[in-house]
């Protein structure tokens, strides 16, 4: 089962900041989170663990909940190379991935 | 190093009609594999595989077949291509046979866009 990601887009203004979240029905081994710009694959950005580990990739860092089955991804001070759509990535099952539906952020000048 | 390669980038199929879509990797990953990705709908798993000789079946199986004879190659396999089948298709892999661990970071390939008429 899917994961659901909210919200589905958002437009920021350059500098501003923005949160992604993840949640999924079932229980989960660990989270992935997922960048693809248009046209091209999906780039990895981070792996979250058991344990509400918080991991950070340049300004961009996540937390998860595995009490709540949730995560969240946190984007500070956006710059325009942050556009894209992100992906949430759950692992039900130690070897099954599943991503969620996408969330699409543009970044304004 | 080459990555993840696929092939075809573009493909034109009539209904009815077979082919396959090939996936191979060059950084001896033991964890393979497929995902079609439409509009609105995300990233959706096919088959995957842990493994030379092991297979699985993802979210969306129905339509599709998958074999892993070597570490290398995991080809998808479209035996009669349905318009419900047009979409682009990403071919993954992984070090690690668990999704779970630290080293499981997807590595995806550039994509094959399919079109069935």
């Amino acid at each position: 089962q899917q994961p659901v990601q909210s919200p589905q887009a958002v437009i920021l203004r350059e500098g501003e900041d923005a949160v992604i979240n993840c949640s999924s029905s079932k229980a989960l081994y660990s989270v992935h989170w997922y960048r693809q710009k248009h046209g091209e694959a999906p780039v990895f950005l981070m792996i979250l663990l058991k344990g509400g580990e918080q991991k950070g990739h340049e300004k961009i860092s996540a937390s998860f909940n595995e009490k709540k089955q949730q995560s969240s991804l946190y984007l500070t001070a956006s710059q325009l190379s942050y556009s894209g759509t992100y992906f949430c990535g759950t692992a039900q099952g130690a070897q099954k991935l599943v991503f969620g539906q996408g969330t699409r952020l543009t970044i304004n000048p | 190093n080459a990555g993840v390669t696929q092939t075809p980038k573009f493909q034109v199929l009539k209904t009815g009609q077979s082919m396959t879509l090939q996936c191979a990797q060059d950084m001896n990953h033991e964890y393979m594999s497929w995902y079609r990705q439409d509009p609105g709908m995300g990233l959706r798993l096919i088959h995957y595989s842990v493994g030379a000789g092991i297979t699985d079946q993802g979210e969306v199986p129905n339509g599709y077949n998958v074999s892993r004879s070597t570490t290398e190659d995991f080809p998808l396999r479209l035996l009669s291509a349905a318009p419900s089948q047009t979409s682009v298709y990403f071919c993954a892999s992984s070090y690690s046979k668990l999704a779970g661990v630290r080293t499981g970071e997807l590595f995806f390939g550039e994509g094959s866009r399919l079109t069935v008429l």
